[in-house]
């Protein structure tokens, strides 16, 4: 099976504007978790959608959203980025939630300027 | 919500000697252990995963205890080699998410 994909890659923005990123899970994989990826703050938690609903919510700032489509792709949006965004934005597929391992894609590498 | 602490933070070791990373968590709730390998510029990736049931797993040079009334876990890596090399992240799953550790940096030295 194709693993778990993130576009884009890479993605330079400025003070302000808004990103939305895009993760596929790995097919049959219902379970999509974002998380933020930082040297100081390891990695933290952002959400995690489950058949389309979000289920379950880190402690992000509601500039913080996402949402998941019937075929299990889901996409994160920042609103109003800061200089304390950039960061590496990894998400994790699962068959389901909770006991199920989580196989992570490549991530998105998002700097703010 | 789950509390993962993780220690060393810096583990560097001789190649072949054993490496060992400590981990506690604070969710009694919790009930399945992770522990991900994360190369420079690259995603994390699953090694070895233990669940509440089991008190060992082992995966070649690669062993996870848990011991459940202590709430702490621990990996264990023998015979290192110079590709261990890389952070290393524990996790515990809590109220459905997963919590990590703030991870350890193991350096294998030739």
């Amino acid at each position: 099976k194709a693993g778990v994909t993130q576009t884009p890659r890479y993605l330079i923005k400025t003070r302000g504007q808004q990103v939305t990123l895009s993760c596929s899970p790995i097919s049959g994989h219902r379970s999509v978790s974002w998380y933020q990826q930082t040297p100081g703050q390891g990695l933290q938690f952002l959400f995690e959608y489950f058949s389309e609903t979000q289920r379950n919510k880190g402690n992000f700032p509601g500039r913080f959203s996402g949402r998941q489509f019937s075929n299990s792709r889901s996409e994160m949006n920042v609103s109003t980025l800061e200089l304390g965004d950039s960061a590496l934005y990894l998400c994790a597929s699962s068959t389901n939630r909770g006991q199920e391992t989580q196989y992570f894609g490549p991530g998105t590498r998002l700097l703010v300027l | 919500g789950e509390n993962v602490e993780q220690h060393p933070s810096t583990l560097s070791v001789q190649e072949g000697d054993s490496a060992v990373i400590k981990c506690t968590y604070s969710d009694s709730a919790s009930n399945y252990f992770p522990w991900y390998k994360q190369e420079l510029g690259k995603r994390p990736q699953l090694i070895i995963d233990i669940r509440s049931n089991v008190g060992e797993k082992k995966d070649q040079r690669i062993a996870v205890t848990l011991n459940k009334t202590a709430k702490h876990f621990s990996l264990h890596i023998t015979e290192t080699q110079p590709e261990d090399s890389a952070v290393y992240f524990c996790a515990a799953i809590g109220d459905y998410k997963l919590s990590f550790g703030a991870g350890t940096t193991v350096t294998v030295r030739a």
